[in-house]
């Protein structure tokens, strides 16, 4: 079966560094992009980003070039999403995805990033 | 960049109706177009991909159809558990990117 689980929620600071997880099992996970979509309190779907394990290319949506870090670590089958510096807009729901023909054919169960002061 | 125009944005039907939302793209975008539904609290769905094709262990009552840049989903006949907020969203590989439209939310009435 295949899963997408991500860490769990976080409560931040602005100006704090954050890093998110999320571990692919039940298929190989090499072998498929994994992306990013954040969702904003009471808002759409907004996709980040995407890499591909096997050789970490990664691709960022214009919107999000440079505002965060997308990576992956292929020998724990993890795919990370990562903040220098949070800001309050960056409070969000963040899913990762399995990318399968064309579409977004798993979805991690999400997670909540609170950044308050 | 391609924009999608979804709509209506909200909806209200009755059990056993039959429901249409449509997405329009700002331009030709082929048949690369997948719908999503995303119950309240929940992680999205995919139902629907390139188009018209139904993903494995959705039930039948969904579909798609359209190219270009006209694209409908389709309930055949509402049932209460399909009370969600429904997206379509066009992809391209080259490079890569991804958007969606602003979304339908659905309520029974």
């Amino acid at each position: 079966e295949v899963q997408l689980v991500q860490s769990g929620a976080e409560v931040k600071k602005p100006g704090e560094s954050l890093k998110i997880s999320c571990k692919g099992s039940g298929y190989s996970f090499t072998s498929y992009w994994i992306g990013w979509v954040r969702q904003m309190p009471g808002k759409g779907l907004e996709w980040m980003g995407i890499i591909y394990p096997g050789d970490s290319d990664t691709r960022y949506s214009p919107s999000f070039q440079g505002q965060v870090t997308i990576s992956a670590d292929k020998s724990i089958s993890t795919a990370y999403l990562q903040w220098s510096s949070l800001k309050a807009s960056d409070t969000a729901m963040y899913y990762c995805v399995r990318k399968g023909h064309g579409a977004f054919d798993y979805w991690g169960q999400g997670t909540l990033v609170t950044v308050s002061s | 960049d391609i924009q999608m125009t979804q709509s209506p944005s909200s909806l209200s039907a009755s059990v056993g109706d039959r429901v249409t939302i449509t997405c329009q793209a700002s331009q030709d975008i082929s048949n690369y177009l997948n719908w999503y539904q995303q119950k309240p609290g929940k992680a999205p769905k995919l139902l629907i991909y390139d188009a018209s094709n139904l993903e494995t262990g959705v039930p039948s009552r969904f579909s798609g159809s359209g190219s270009g840049t006209d694209f409908t989903f389709t309930i055949s006949s509402l049932q209460p558990e399909d009370i969600a907020t429904y997206y379509c969203q066009q992809y391209d590989n080259l490079p890569p990117l991804y958007t969606f439209g602003q979304g339908t939310k659905l309520e029974i009435k």
